[in-house]
């Protein structure tokens, strides 16, 4: 099983409202990634989890808010976004974060419009 | 500053070769990796360098030469399904992938 599973594949949401994307994997990878890609663009680091612990948040607005349940679950909650939030929201995961090869497996993603 | 430059777009034709170069300047280097992105889709993984060198997987070869900053993708006998963007990417001293803005394969019939 090399997945990553993205839920829902398509999100619309207003500015009022809460959301959450989820993201699965049980391939034992213990390093898990948030990406937002704007079309035409590469997609820019969120966060990262390490061992369930947030490893790094590249500055991203307290409208994100991730979570990471266990090993296997990430979650990226969302509240009072912005119409320039709308985007495809990568999730992806790696063996760990250091050395060698650990190329990141990425889920399908989920795009988001914001009206 | 971290920089890694692509071109923005190419062509080629099916049946052809096609070589998409990479350069890059980032704080420390542990690996590059080229990652292959339908439009609407996720990036899946092609290949990883990290000695200088060629590596090969079937249709595709990435090279890379750690000195000059440099790595190109090779694809051989391009089929209509390869047209995608194509995003080099660099681990940096911090284990974190700098992206490049990739390069999007327009293949010709």
């Amino acid at each position: 099983d090399t997945e990553v599973t993205q839920t829902p594949k398509h999100l619309v949401m207003g500015m009022t409202n809460k959301k959450s994307l989820k993201c699965e994997q049980h391939m034992g990878h213990r390093a898990m990634y948030w990406y937002k890609q704007k079309a035409k663009k590469p997609p820019e680091l969120m966060f990262v989890y390490s061992y369930e612990k947030l490893s790094i948040n590249e500055s991203v607005p307290s409208r994100f808010s991730p979570e990471c349940p266990n090993s296997s679950l990430l979650n990226l909650h969302l509240h009072a976004l912005q119409p320039e939030d709308s985007a495809l929201y990568l999730c992806a995961s790696s063996q760990d974060l250091g050395r060698g090869t650990t190329e990141a497996f990425f889920g399908q993603g989920t795009r988001l419009t914001v009206v | 500053g971290q920089n890694i430059d692509q071109p923005t777009e190419m062509t080629a034709t099916e049946g052809a070769i096609v070589q998409i170069n990479c350069t890059y300047q980032t704080s420390g280097f542990n690996g590059l990796f080229w990652y292959q992105q339908h439009a609407g889709e996720a990036p899946t993984f092609l290949s990883y360098n990290v000695l200088d060198g060629l590596e090969e997987k079937g249709r595709f070869s990435s090279f890379l030469s750690r000195s000059k900053g440099y790595s190109y993708l090779l694809l051989k006998e391009l089929q209509m399904k390869d047209s995608a963007s194509y995003l080099c990417a660099v681990k940096d001293s911090n284990y974190q992938l700098i992206w490049g803005a990739g390069t999007k394969l327009i293949i010709k019939p």
